[in-house]
């Protein structure tokens, strides 16, 4: 089954400093979805990877798919209180995208 | 917008207990998921919905069962809670697009004692 390890499992950042969080699959990712959680509440998805190499931003938030496709990074430029959360990443399974398998996620906190 | 709600937040039950928890959609998407979250687990599928009347097991799916009579509709039953289903429960509907992103439910937080 695919297995999905994020890295750090906690992060304290100081207001406007980069940071980066790191989701490494087992297998081949299919397809690999960024998700926010705000504490004790749903999931908000933020964006989607598919081809080796692919990178997409939204707002200050920047993801990439490695060559490999099995590494995904995501970066926040100059964070805000704004982007304290749990960032998860979750894999499309091999039958299908419809099946997501997700890491255990990254706490984010932000300090003003 | 997409809506999903679930309907409580926060719900107390026995052990032995028949529990229901139900989520609603408002956008007519085929798929329905519900998971559960636990620290240091992650999200874990317990079932899925790509139909009315249709459904799939997940990764653990043992201690529930679920209903979908209405394609807006996805019921979690759990026929009689213990203390290790204590979890925050998650649904989730999927529109089958290129992307299949998942809209999320605000959760339910099950506390069975």
């Amino acid at each position: 089954s695919q297995e999905l390890e994020q890295s750090p499992q906690s992060l304290i950042v100081q207001e406007g400093k980069n940071l980066t969080i790191n989701c490494t699959s087992s297998k081949t990712l299919y397809g690999l979805y960024w998700y926010k959680q705000k504490y004790g509440e749903g999931l908000i998805f933020l964006m989607m990877l598919q081809k080796g190499g692919e990178e997409k931003s939204h707002e200050k938030i920047t993801a990439k798919l490695d060559e490999k496709k099995q590494q995904s990074s995501l970066h926040i430029t100059a964070s805000q209180p704004s982007h304290a959360g749990i960032y998860l990443c979750g894999a499309a399974t091999s039958g299908g995208y419809q099946k997501v398998t997700f890491g255990t996620g990254t706490k984010l906190q932000v300090i003003p | 917008d997409v809506k999903v709600t679930q309907s409580s937040r926060y719900l107390v039950k026995r052990t032995g207990e028949k529990v229901f928890l139900e989520c609603v959609q408002d956008m007519d998407h085929e798929n329905m998921f519900w998971y559960r979250q636990d620290p240091g687990l992650g999200l874990r599928l317990i079932y899925f919905s790509y139909d009315v009347k249709m459904k799939e097991k997940g990764d653990i799916p043992e201690g529930y069962s679920v209903s979908r009579e209405k394609k807006e509709r996805f019921s979690l039953i759990l026929e009689s809670a213990s203390t290790n289903q204590t979890s925050m429960y998650l649904c989730a509907t999927q529109f089958p697009t290129l992307s299949y992103e998942q809209y999320f439910g605000p959760g339910t937080r099950l506390t069975v004692t």
